[in-house]
């Protein structure tokens, strides 16, 4: 079965350019999560989506950050314009179990690394 | 912060023995996950443990929780070299805004020496 496919695993930038992190969650999972390591402040949880509607982006940095789910079947997270402080690895995880009060297990992409110049 | 910590921050032991991490939290949850990330890699969900229980075993795994003292500890029984990840706690709960959330403590990185 194939897992979470995030896309591209590895970016390297300069400064003030777009940036575009893919996501292609689980087929049947109702809730999407986009999540940010770093070493100085661990994994934070940027935004979550619920049956493709946005439910919670308090922890999107700055107005520079953007997330879509169009469908079902795919999600971006877009910088614009980039910063070398946004430099970290970028994971998309999905549920099955979801239900705005409850969070299931989360399966977790291999992640984006993002590196900005 | 709404992290939950996690002791130790380091941890090394030979094959054979056992290892016990552990995690503090701050507020009431719905349930309590351990997930584990090896090295360059995505992370994986290990078990789950609801506010109702207090213990609860996978294979080598033993999770034990006590909301009381808000916290949890997870012991890896007869480790091996493959067992060399960092561990996470993370707590599902409501840390305001719209919904609960799923929030990631501070990690423990075990090192197994074969």
């Amino acid at each position: 079965d194939a897992g979470v496919i995030q896309s591209p695993r590895h970016e390297v930038t300069e400064m003030g350019q777009e940036v575009t992190l893919r996501c292609k969650p689980i087929s049947g999972h109702n809730s999407l999560f986009w999540y940010r390591q770093t070493m100085m402040r661990g994994l934070e949880l940027l935004i979550y989506f619920n049956n493709n509607v946005p439910i919670d982006d308090s922890g999107m940095p700055e107005d520079r950050f953007s997330a879509k789910m169009p469908n079902a079947s795919f999600s971006t997270l877009k910088i614009q314009p980039s910063e070398p402080r946004d430099s970290a690895v970028y994971f998309c995880a999905s549920s099955p179990a979801y239900k705005g009060t409850y969070t299931g297990e989360l399966f977790f992409g291999e992640g984006s690394r993002l590196t900005v110049l | 912060s709404q992290q939950g910590e996690e002791d130790p921050q380091a941890l090394s032991i030979q094959e054979g023995e056992n290892a016990t991490m552990n995690c503090s939290y701050k507020t009431s949850i719905n349930n309590l996950q351990w997930y584990r990330q090896n090295s360059g890699r995505g992370l994986v969900h290990l078990i789950l443990i609801r506010s109702n229980e207090r213990e609860k075993h996978s294979g080598r795994l033993r999770v034990t929780l006590d909301t009381s003292k808000k916290s949890s500890s997870l012991l890896i029984t007869a480790s091996r070299a493959a067992d060399t990840a960092s561990y996470f706690c993370a707590t599902d709960a409501y840390y305001g805004g719209a919904t609960n959330k799923l929030i990631f403590g501070t990690g423990t990185l075990l090192a197994v020496q074969p």
